[in-house]
């Protein structure tokens, strides 16, 4: 079974400008997660789907971080404007489904990030 | 808030050796699971073992073994007869049953296999 996408593999931009990423998960999982992982970190909720619903943002900056997840599916993460200290990687991860405590389908499965420099 | 500690920034040891990673979590619930995730220089993250905080047997994974003491908030994750091929960055993770799957990491241990 093919693992989650992710694009682009790597991104450099200036501050203030724009950037977005991709994440296309594994095929039938409801939950989709976005993850920030500043170096010497650990990763870091940003946002998590269930199907094409938002189930936490609590830690996305919404002034300058948006995400959808259009038709349940792939998902797109986009930083407007950016800041230094959006230099990051950023994981985007998959789950079957979010419902399914105790079973397998809580296991997340990661896409290989995006590495983003802002300078 | 649920809180993770990995207390070892960097780990070394020897092929075909023992080595014991640490982490301690913080948290008031009594049903969650805890993790292991090993992430290579590659940056794919890849699920190691998993315990469930209601399963008093540790999990065990072929070289993989953990050691789980729920009183002490302790999870500690030992690999027998290290390869070369475990060089990464261990991610000690922590997720709650009761509002959803999200998965709350340890900073990390980089541990290095020496041959």
């Amino acid at each position: 079974e093919a693992g989650v996408a992710q694009s682009p593999r790597y991104k450099i931009i200036e501050k203030r400008q724009s950037v977005a990423f991709w994440c296309n998960p594994i095929s039938g999982h409801a939950t989709l997660y976005w993850y920030q992982q500043i170096l010497g970190q650990g990763p870091k909720l940003l946002i998590q789907f269930q199907n094409n619903g938002v189930v936490d943002d609590s830690q996305l900056p919404k002034d300058r971080f948006s995400a959808e997840r259009l038709k349940g599916v792939d998902s797109t993460l986009k930083i407007q404007p950016a800041k230094l200290e959006d230099s990051a990687v950023y994981l985007c991860a998959s789950s079957l489904d979010r419902a399914l405590a105790g079973g397998l389908g809580n296991e997340q499965f990661f896409g290989p990030g995006t590495r983003l420099t802002v300078l | 808030a649920q809180t993770v500690t990995q207390s070892q920034p960097e780990m070394s040891v020897q092929e075909a050796e023992t080595v014991t990673l640490s982490c301690t979590y913080d948290t008031s619930e009594n049903n969650y699971y805890l993790f292991w995730y090993k992430q290579p220089p590659s940056r794919q993250m890849i699920l190691v073992i998993r315990q469930e905080a209601y399963k008093q047997q540790n999990a065990t994974e072929n070289r993989f073994s953990v050691n789980f003491q729920k009183a002490a908030k302790s999870f500690s994750l030992k690999i027998s007869d290290s390869q070369l091929g475990d060089t990464a960055m261990y991610f000690c993770a922590f997720m709650k049953l009761k509002y959803g799957n999200k998965l709350v990491f340890g900073a990390g241990t980089i541990l290095r296999v020496k041959s």
